[in-house]
């Protein structure tokens, strides 16, 4: 199974919106909805952000949104803050297999 | 409240092997799935398996097979990642984290186990 392609870096000054690409293709992404996205702090373990393509698990904030179409999913951060910088990885179900995109740097200016 | 605690970090040499290991609570062991994820330093998440836990049954991603083993032990809500014959590339933080509806909504804190002579 192919890592999914995400870009290797983004950033966005406070109180700005960006938005994170997961690109698959039509065996994986395009194939459900079962893309999760996961937020990961140095040193610390992956916390899940959105999962089924736009669920987002209790105690995260709305300002995190996800969503799909075709072969691609994206996870679209608002009004950003200083603690959103971390990596994110994007996840998405392969038949009995999961696959991780290459993960996305983002950076807060 | 659910947890997940991982055995602590380890140092071995070339050859050798190692068990991680994954305790959990707060839950019923049996009713969810658990995965295995590896992240070598500073590269991203790398999904390596996930086991039935009411069956012991593991499913391998490509590149986890032989040498990796994923077990269980029920009585004790415990899973387990041995790896033999470990290498340098295998120097990694190893997570496991329980799969619900949707994927994986509880993470262990990793276990970091180094390879070096």
């Amino acid at each position: 199974q192919s890592a999914l392609t995400q870009p290797r870096s983004v950033s966005g000054s406070p109180g700005q919106s960006v938005t994170i690409s997961c690109t698959g293709t039509s065996s994986d992404v395009g194939g459900h909805n079962y893309v999760s996205w996961f937020q990961q702090h140095p040193g610390k373990a992956p916390k899940v952000i959105i999962y089924d393509v736009s669920k987002r698990p209790s105690g995260v904030p709305d300002r995190f949104s996800g969503s799909k179409s075709g072969n691609s999913a994206s996870l679209t951060i608002s009004g950003l803050q200083a603690e959103d910088e971390a990596d994110y990885y994007c996840c998405s179900y392969v038949g009995s297999y999961k696959v991780f995109g290459g993960g996305t740097k983002l950076t807060v200016l | 409240q659910v947890q997940l605690v991982q055995s602590g970090s380890e140092l071995k040499k070339p050859g050798a092997s190692v068990i991680v290991s994954c305790k959990t609570s707060g839950y019923t062991f049996t009713n969810y799935a658990m995965n295995w994820v590896r992240q070598a330093p500073g590269q991203g998440l790398e999904w390596m398996a996930w086991i039935n836990t009411n069956t012991g049954q593991p499913t391998y991603a490509q590149g986890f097979t032989g040498r990796f083993v994923f077990s269980l032990d029920t009585s004790v809500n415990t899973a387990y990642l041995q790896i033999s014959s470990l290498k340098a590339e295998d120097t990694a933080v190893y997570y496991c984290a329980r799969e619900a509806v949707g994927g994986f909504d509880h993470w262990g804190q990793g276990t970091l186990v180094s390879v070096s002579s």
